[in-house]
């Protein structure tokens, strides 16, 4: 069965920290690795994934894919508290729109 | 460009009753996926459709069904509805069929009492 599983769960931190958030999976006819931003709406996209070891970075934001670990992170520099969010990471499969979504990992950033 | 528009956007259902959900994708999508969030499960995958066929069904009961209009917009169904179905319905479109991402809606909320 296709499973993707974020760690850790909960992250409290300050504003001005940098943060890592991890993702693994393991998904048949995987295609792509997305990671979205929810807070208390819409998921927001914020990068596909599908090529091993290059780096996509958005402003602060940032985030890798290992194909041979089944493995990826999202980094969050200098934190803000507009950051503070739910982060979703999805696999996503060859041939089709599904997304096999990992449980997210609640982001709180205090000031 | 408007966005994927889901309605309505709350609603309150009893046991039994059954329920229908709309969702208009952003213009120009031809694919419509829909998921369900709940706090225990977390996102689920639903089904996926593609010029009014549906290509892709979850684990969900029969109960759950959906259909796409030849206009894109979708609309799932749910009947004999459960306690257990409360949860935030999402709908996401896509303009390249089976690649890139998926674009969502804010969602439609149901409460099962």
């Amino acid at each position: 069965e296709d499973k993707v599983v974020q760690s850790p769960l909960s992250l409290v931190v300050h504003e001005g920290d940098t943060v890592t958030l991890n993702c693994s999976y393991e998904v048949t006819n995987f295609r792509s690795l997305l990671w979205y931003k929810q807070e208390k709406k819409a998921p927001t996209f914020l990068f596909m994934l599908t090529s091993s070891g290059i780096e996509k970075k958005s402003g602060r934001l940032s985030s890798i894919l290992d194909k041979k670990e089944l493995f990826s992170i999202l980094n969050i520099t200098a934190t803000q508290t507009g950051d503070s969010a739910v982060y979703l990471c999805a696999g996503g499969i060859q041939g089709a729109q599904k997304l096999v979504f990992g449980q997210g990992t609640r982001l709180t950033i205090n000031p | 460009k408007a966005g994927v528009t889901q309605t309505p956007r709350y609603l309150i259902k009893t046991r039994g009753q059954q329920v229908t959900l709309s969702c208009s994708p952003i213009s120009g999508h031809r694919s419509v996926s829909w998921y369900q969030q709940t706090p225990g499960q977390g996102l689920q995958f639903l089904f996926e459709y593609f010029s009014e066929t549906q290509r892709n069904k979850g684990n969900f009961p029969g109960r759950f069904s959906g259909r796409q209009f030849s206009n894109s917009r979708s609309e799932m169904n749910v009947s004999t509805l459960e306690l257990g179905d409360s949860a935030l319905y999402l709908c996401a479109s896509n303009d390249q069929g089976s690649t890139g991402e998926l674009f969502f809606g804010e969602g439609s909320r149901l409460t099962v009492l």
